[in-house]
């Protein structure tokens, strides 16, 4: 069955280095999303992607945040400069056909900024 | 804005009784429902969603959900838990406006011999 598959699985940064996540979404599928999961908070959407553009955002997907899908499979998400608080499990989720509402997620990255 | 509440943090019930996880929300004109699970060290796996149709959806582990739009619920329900059942739950909406999803706070389901 095919999956979403997100690299790396874990990262520790220092405050201030840029980071790139990786996320590899289904082959199908037509949008890309991610989303954060703070430690013991609720999962929040940051940004969805469709047509080489960023469809929608949210308030936290600030400059610092930038989104690329550099070639056929790879759908990825810097941070510029990372902060404390960016400290946080971020996942990448892909859905399908214009108008499919299902997102199927991937294991996640869980980020450590010290 | 559309928002999703999980009224219970962490449910804790014996293994092999029933189970009923809450989910409430915010009023819209059209809304697709969803439960994600999580479990320990994992990501998100959909467990089930309700799209259109018939208001009663099942997933292929014996979960069940009914959208209930009167009462703008999507509650979770099995009747007959396993140990293995222990996770996370997310009830996650999305309306027709967008396409992405707002999440709950999650219900921690802790199943005990």
């Amino acid at each position: 069955e095919p999956e979403v598959t997100q690299t790396p699985s874990h990262q520790v940064t220092q405050m201030g280095q840029e980071v790139i996540l990786r996320c590899v979404p289904i082959s199908n599928h037509l949008y890309f999303y991610w989303y954060r999961q703070i430690l013991g908070q609720k999962v929040e959407f940051l940004v969805s992607f469709y047509n080489n553009e960023i469809s929608e955002k949210s308030e936290i997907f600030d400059d610092q945040f930038s989104v690329e899908r550099p070639d056929g499979s790879n759908f990825t998400l810097k941070i510029r400069s990372t902060k404390l608080e960016d400290s946080a499990m971020y996942f990448c989720a892909s859905s399908g056909l214009a108008g499919e509402k299902t997102q199927y997620f991937g294991p996640g990255t869980r980020l450590l900024v010290l | 804005a559309q928002s999703v509440t999980q009224l219970d943090s962490q449910v804790p019930v014996f293994e092999e009784a029933p189970v009923e996880l809450r989910c409430n929300y915010s009023s819209s004109v059209s809304v697709y429902l969803f439960w994600y699970v999580q479990y320990p060290n994992q990501g998100l796996q959909l467990l089930l969603k309700y799209l259109s149709g018939s208001t009663l959806v099942e997933s292929i582990n014996g979960f069940e959900a009914e959208f209930n739009k009167s009462q703008t619920s999507f509650h979770l329900r099995k009747p007959s838990v396993h140990i293995s059942d222990t996770a996370e739950y997310f009830c996650a909406v999305s309306d027709g406006s967008s396409y992405k999803l707002i999440f709950g706070s999650g219900t921690r389901l802790l199943v005990r011999p």
